[in-house]
């Protein structure tokens, strides 16, 4: 079975400030990851997804995250943050040959000015 | 364009009642989901199905129902052995293959009254 941990449900953080939101995962198997955001009373909307090579992957609104085979990890970053970038975010996986996703519990970006 | 609407976004419910929410994809998906999303409890699955006139059960399928009779739509009834029904719910959809990722509507809030 496959599961995805997010560490922290709330990260606060001032405008223009760097930030990480942890992802780390369990699976037996390889996996596809994926990071969305939610804003409020909205759906979900991909950010960026890791499939295979180059464990840097580079997504919208400026983000991007790292594969850590290893560390079984998929933590994603923005060197600078917004106001409008306050949102919830969820990292998921499935595994090679599934189509379900399993979710993390997300983490809510607060940020202020 | 293509995408996901899920209709109403707002839905009130008295007790007892059974409510329909709406959902249609024109992304020619084959596969259509149902979340609850409750505060602080990420995503839970309710039903999925992979196929026309062929669904299972997710997590949490207790007190609700689906019907796929056509590609494009994937209705959720909250039936009212539903006892705590108030929350959000999204509905998404995927191709083929465990590289697609979801694309998600922009859900539909149920409040009972």
């Amino acid at each position: 079975a496959q599961s995805v941990t997010q560490l922290d449900s709330q990260v606060p953080v001032f405008e223009e400030a760097p930030v990480e939101l942890r992802c780390n995962y369990s699976s037996s198997v390889s996996v596809y990851l994926f990071w969305y955001v939610q804003y409020p009373n909205q759906g979900l909307q991909l950010l960026l997804k890791y499939l295979s090579g180059s464990t840097l992957v580079k997504g919208i609104n400026g983000f991007e995250a790292e594969f850590n085979k290893s560390q079984t990890s998929f933590h994603l970053r923005k060197p600078s943050v917004h106001i409008s970038d306050t949102a919830e975010y969820f990292c998921a996986l499935t595994a090679s040959g599934f189509q379900k996703l399993v979710f993390g519990t997300g983490t809510r970006l607060l940020v202020s000015p | 364009d293509g995408g996901i609407t899920q209709s109403p976004k707002y839905l009130f419910r008295k007790e007892g009642q059974n409510v329909t929410l709406s959902c249609e994809q024109n992304l020619n998906h084959d596969a259509m989901y149902w979340y609850r999303q409750d505060p602080g409890q990420g995503l839970r699955l309710i039903y999925y199905s992979q196929i026309v006139n062929d669904f299972q059960k997710g997590d949490i399928a207790e007190g609700y129902s689906v019907s796929r009779e056509k590609k494009e739509s994937f209705p959720l009834t909250v039936t009212s052995a539903q006892k705590n029904p108030t929350a959000f719910y999204l509905c998404a959809s995927s191709g083929q293959g465990s590289n697609y990722g979801y694309t998600f509507g922009s859900g539909t809030r149920l409040t009972v009254v």
